[in-house]
């Protein structure tokens, strides 16, 4: 067990470019979360994915923000045309077990950063 | 919705002080309650958890008390060290239809020898 992994760590992009980050959950875990985190906060859901299917998206979540989990592993998630308000740690994280009781396996995160 | 109240920090103790962390919430039905931590430069980790009224989570000198008629999950240590100093995020999950997990936005303790 490696642990919940993100990539890149950090990232630097202008106003409007496109970018991607990529999550690899625990393996034996079929549930991956997508989190946003401000300075001060605490994580803001964005988006839930139980093996291949994405389940919830927050109403707050933009249309400029898309994820995917293709064959219920890995995970991306893609921001198109990015803002200054963008700027975030963006969280990924696993789980498995009885829902709404289970253990939260997160990983580092991918700092973002947007000029 | 649901909702996580902590309070504000940052917390400052000394080494072998007693230490409160006040949580609060406010959902439906009987809601899951975490503790996750944050180490400088890590990612966050459960502490610690109870899954229904009364259930005392511990973990590592930590513990919570999940108090339904207050709705409340306090955090308590007896003793805090250096090597606490971490943020504390309280939470919740598997309240009125949904499992999307809710926190709090966390409170930074500082320990000082």
């Amino acid at each position: 067990d490696t642990g919940v992994s993100q990539n890149p760590r950090h990232k630097i992009t202008k106003r409007g470019q496109n970018v991607t980050f990529r999550c690899d959950p625990i393996s034996e875990h079929n549930r991956l979360y997508w989190y946003r985190q401000t300075l001060g906060q605490g994580p803001e859901f964005l988006t839930y994915f139980q093996n291949e299917a994405q389940l919830e998206k927050s109403r707050l979540l933009s249309d400029r923000f898309s994820a995917e989990r293709p064959k219920g592993s890995f995970s991306t998630l893609e921001i198109q045309r990015t803002e200054q308000g963008d700027s975030a740690m963006y969280l990924c994280a696993s789980s498995s077990g009885a829902r709404g009781q289970e253990t939260q396996y997160f990983g580092p995160g991918t700092r973002l950063l947007v000029l | 919705g649901n909702s996580v109240t902590q309070m504000e920090g940052p917390v400052t103790l000394s080494e072998e002080a007693f230490l409160t962390i006040n949580c609060t919430y406010t959902a439906t039905g009987y809601p899951s309650l975490f503790w996750y931590v944050q180490y400088p430069g890590e990612g966050l980790q459960l502490l610690l958890k109870a899954t229904k009224a009364d259930d005392k989570g511990s973990n590592k000198g930590f513990e919570a008390t999940y108090r339904k008629e207050t709705t409340s999950f306090h955090l308590e240590k007896g003793s805090v060290q250096v090597s606490d100093s971490a943020v504390y995020f309280c939470a919740l999950s598997g309240s009125g239809g949904s499992y999307i997990p809710t926190f709090g936005r966390g409170t930074s303790l500082i320990v000082h020898p």
